[in-house]
């Protein structure tokens, strides 16, 4: 089955300063790889995510990258701000496409801090 | 329909006890997901339904754990004889067959003395 590994476990940044986590996968069938950030107490939400036909993605002030030969992908976050605290997991499934799982596997999350 | 609907949303029981947990998708979605976050981790795969079809189980989900969806629309996830380790944060999510995101519910926090 598809494994995912994320890092930092935490990452402290100071308030306008850029953020990257990074994830690796190990199902080379994985085409889909989504970001869900969740405040402290509450659900998780997709804030972006990429599919394997693609690079590059970027929506506002948060961007993710996907090397689909070193199977690993990150997010980047520019300018960061307060409201950005929170835990971000990545993801990786095998959504699209004939015989594909669609059971999105999670990495362990990133604890974001950002200090104003 | 405002989104994915748990409940309970906490159950404190005594080991040895059984517990139900009810989701309600969005109306439209046709696959239904439970995950299990533990403080620290991210969710982790239990079960998964396409419409009232049970598609997956992963290995986490031991003989104790069943999941229906009668008629693909709401679903529950029964603990039976619940032991320590179970408690966690039980986590239902939906999706439309055409995309990937999951939308996911406020979570069944499960507490077993």
């Amino acid at each position: 089955g598809e494994n995912v590994e994320q890092h930092p476990s935490t990452l402290s940044v100071q308030e306008g300063d850029s953020a990257v986590i990074k994830c690796t996968y190990s199902d080379s069938a994985s085409n889909y790889f989504p970001w869900y950030k969740q405040e402290l107490g509450k659900r998780p939400q997709l804030i972006i995510d990429i599919r394997s036909n693609v690079g590059e993605k970027k929506d506002q002030r948060i961007a993710v990258t996907l090397n689909k030969t070193a199977k690993h992908f990150s997010l980047h976050i520019t300018e960061t701000q307060p409201e950005d605290s929170a835990v971000y997991f990545c993801a990786a499934s095998n959504n699209f496409g004939s015989g594909g799982s669609y059971i999105p596997t999670f990495g362990r999350g990133t604890s974001l801090i950002v200090h104003p | 329909d405002t989104g994915v609907s748990q409940d309970p949303r906490h159950k404190i029981t005594k080991r040895g006890q059984n517990v139900t947990f009810r989701c309600d998708p969005i109306s439209e979605h046709n696959r239904l997901y439970w995950y299990r976050q533990t403080l620290g981790q991210g969710p982790e795969f239990l079960t998964y339904f396409q419409n009232e079809a049970q598609l997956e189980k992963s290995r986490l989900l031991s003989d104790r754990f069943s999941a229906e969806r009668p008629k693909g629309s709401f679903s529950t996830l029964e603990i039976q004889r619940t032991e320590q380790g179970d408690s966690a944060m039980y986590l239902c999510a939906s999706s439309k067959q055409e995309t990937g995101e999951l939308f996911f519910g406020e979570g069944s926090r499960l507490t077993v003395l």
